[in-house]
């Protein structure tokens, strides 16, 4: 198993959307709709942002979204604000129990 | 409001065993809904999944670890734990505990499998 590839930065200015990708396998991302997003902030532990691909829990923001296309899932984050500056983590099941993260990306608020 | 606490030593020296605690509050430890999960982060990098396990004891591992990894929990105390085996610096890194929503069938979509709830972490260091 190798770790989900995700960039490892990206950045955009207030107002403006990004999208952060997650490139797994056919194994993994491309086999169950269980892709899951958190976000860190610096000395903090992880939010969790979405779940099962495309799933906003209750109290996140509805600028946050999640899609997938065949073994790529992302994370789009619509209306930058400043407090979105974080780093951000893809998760995704691979099956037999086991779980695999992306390297994380750290996201700019220019 | 569930909580997860981590603790146990900030230091452990090299080719010992890491020992650490995750204590839960605000709900059980023994519901079928839920996996415990360790999840550890070098300090710069990103998140690796080292196991996951049912309150029945049935453990999960991530294969790259799995031989040095072994998991239980104390269902009286609420508690789970983890034991890493002859770490190595590479083992620095922040620990962390989280619930792990178990997989469930809804007709042919499988669902679950993600960390709704976290604890603070704790950093370990392997001093040589």
């Amino acid at each position: 198993q190798s770790a989900l590839t995700q960039p490892a930065s990206v950045s955009g200015s207030p107002g403006q959307s990004i999208t952060i990708s997650c490139t797994g396998t056919s194994r993994d991302v491309g086999s169950y709709k269980l892709v899951s997003w958190y976000q860190q902030h610096p000395g903090k532990a992880p939010k969790l942002m979405i779940y099962e691909d495309t799933k906003r829990p209750s109290g996140v923001s509805n600028r946050f979204s999640g899609s997938k296309s065949g073994n790529t899932a992302s994370l789009t984050i619509s209306g930058l604000q400043a407090e979105d500056e974080a780093d951000y983590h893809c998760c995704s099941y691979a099956g037999s129990i086991t779980l695999l993260f992306g390297g994380g990306t750290k996201l700019t608020v220019l | 409001q569930l909580q997860l606490q981590e603790s146990g030593p900030g230091l452990v020296k090299a080719s010992e065993t890491l020992s650490l605690t995750c204590t839960v509050s605000g709900g059980s430890i023994s519901s079928s809904t839920y996996y415990w999960g360790w999840i550890r982060q070098p300090p710069g990098k990103g998140l690796e999944w080292i196991g996951s396990l049912f309150y029945s004891g049935s453990s999960y591992y991530n294969p790259s670890l799995k031989s040095r990894v072994t998991t239980s929990v104390d269902t009286s105390n609420n508690q789970f734990s983890l034991r890493l085996s002859s770490v190595t610096a590479a083992d620095t890194a922040w620990y962390y505990c989280a619930r792990h929503l178990s997989g469930t069938y809804s007709g042919d979509l499988y669902m679950g499998h993600y960390f709704d709830y976290w604890g603070r972490g704790t950093l370990v260091t392997v001093s040589s």
